[in-house]
Parts: structure tokens; C-alpha cells; sequence
């Protein structure tokens, strides 16, 4: 079936430096790549979206790469502030119109 | 633009109750609303998809009769927790969409059942 793998499942990193979470997907299919924020206790926030005609989308401090060969997708946050930290979802969109989500990574990022 | 919102955000309610969730679109027509559950440090478990005017389509394990979904309008879902048990207990999240595969969640609603 459709699956998502999202790695890695935590990630600490000082302020200022940059942080990279990785998923891959196994529906050659999906075309849309959405990342989500998830603060404790609040619903998933959209952060950034890719469809699969781009292989990188940038806004300000968030980037999202696309490898559809290799069914690979990134999202990259540079200068890491502590509000960043959050639990991360990447998803893939699935053949029945729905989202097919990863495990999530919690950021941790410090002070 | 793209705001959803829940109402209640929370909820304790006693066994054997039912509970109702509110989910709506605030600045946009929804096309499908989808409604999920999410259990602690757990990733997001879709219960239901659900079309404005159509029967939702239930998740595999998920039972209709329990989880009553009603999608009377392009901006309104509810989702209605029957004779709820304390294994109900969760954190549920609704989203909308207005295009194939992009979805906007809630708020979530906290459910704690006595």
C-alpha cells in the first residue's frame, strides 16, 4: 500500500544552525508534497507545499527539495529559531485524493 | 485566507454520551473534509472523508455507526462520538480542502470521556 517514511523521528539542533528532515515515498503516483508544523496541543499548520512539476520551493527560512526519481522529498530550515520547534509532518498525496502522512520528527531546537 | 476552525476545543463528557465536533471553513467552500484522529507523540490516523450532500467514506476499522459524520454544507462537518467510552478518549482533528490533496486542519478538539 501507500506508505511514507519520515526520518529522522527526533532532532535537536543549537539556534542558528540549520535542520533537515528527510521522507521518502513509495507511490510513484503522488505529485503533491505538503510539509506540516504541529505545535502541542494545536492543529498541523501548513508550512510549505510542493507539486511534482518543481524540485524546489523556497520561503524565507524554509526550502523543500523533490528527487521523484528517487521518491525522496526534503524540507530544510535554516537559522533555526527556538519557536521553530515542533513536531514536523511530511505527506504525499494519495490516489484517492486523501494525504498518506509520515511518522513526524520532533525539532528540538535550543537556545 | 484558508481558516479552519473547531468548536469545542475541548470536551469531557461522561460514558455513554454522545458528543458532537463542529469543523468549518471559514473563508472558503470546502469541497471534502476529512476528519482525523490523533493518539500522544502518534502521527495523524484519518477516520473519514466526507463530501458536501454525500455519505463519508469510512477508513477500514473505523466504525460508522460510532462516528457519525453529517457534511450539511460547503463549510460545515460534524463529527458526533456516539455512547462514547473512555477508549474514545483522543485528540480529533478535522481538515477541509478546495483542491485535490491540499488540506487546511483545524484547531483540534480534545475529547476526554469519565
Amino acid at each position: 500500500g501507500e506508505n511514507v517514511e519520515q526520518h529522522p523521528s527526533t532532532l535537536s539542533v543549537q539556534e542558528g544552525d540549520s535542520a533537515v528532515i528527510k521522507c521518502t515515498y513509495s507511490d510513484s503516483a503522488s505529485n503533491y508534497f505538503p510539509w506540516y508544523k504541529q505545535e502541542l496541543g494545536k492543529g498541523p499548520q501548513l508550512i510549505i507545499d510542493i507539486r511534482s512539476n518543481v524540485g524546489e520551493k523556497k520561503d524565507q527560512r524554509i526550502a523543500v527539495t523533490l528527487n521523484k526519481t528517487a521518491k525522496h522529498f526534503s524540507l530544510h530550515i535554516t537559522e533555526t529559531q527556538p519557536e521553530d520547534s515542533a513536531v514536523y509532518f511530511c505527506a504525499a498525496g494519495g490516489s484517492q485524493g486523501n494525504l498518506i502522512f509520515g511518522k513526524g520528527t520532533k525539532l528540538s531546537v535550543k537556545p | 485566507g484558508a481558516v479552519v476552525s473547531q468548536h469545542p476545543s475541548w470536551v469531557i463528557c461522561k460514558s455513554g454520551t454522545s458528543v458532537k465536533i463542529e469543523c468549518r471553513s471559514l473563508d472558503f467552500q470546502a469541497t471534502t473534509m476529512f476528519w482525523y484522529r490523533q493518539f500522544p507523540k502518534q502521527s495523524l490516523m484519518l477516520m473519514a472523508t466526507s463530501n458536501e450532500g454525500s455519505k463519508a467514506t469510512y477508513e477500514q476499522g473505523v466504525e460508522k455507526d460510532k462516528f457519525l459524520i453529517n457534511h450539511a454544507s460547503l463549510t460545515l462537518s460534524t463529527l458526533t462520538v456516539t455512547s462514547a467510552h473512555p477508549e474514545d478518549s483522543s485528540f480529533y482533528i478535522c481538515s477541509a480542502s478546495r483542491e485535490e490533496h491540499t488540506q487546511y486542519f483545524g484547531p483540534g478538539t480534545r475529547l476526554t470521556v469519565l
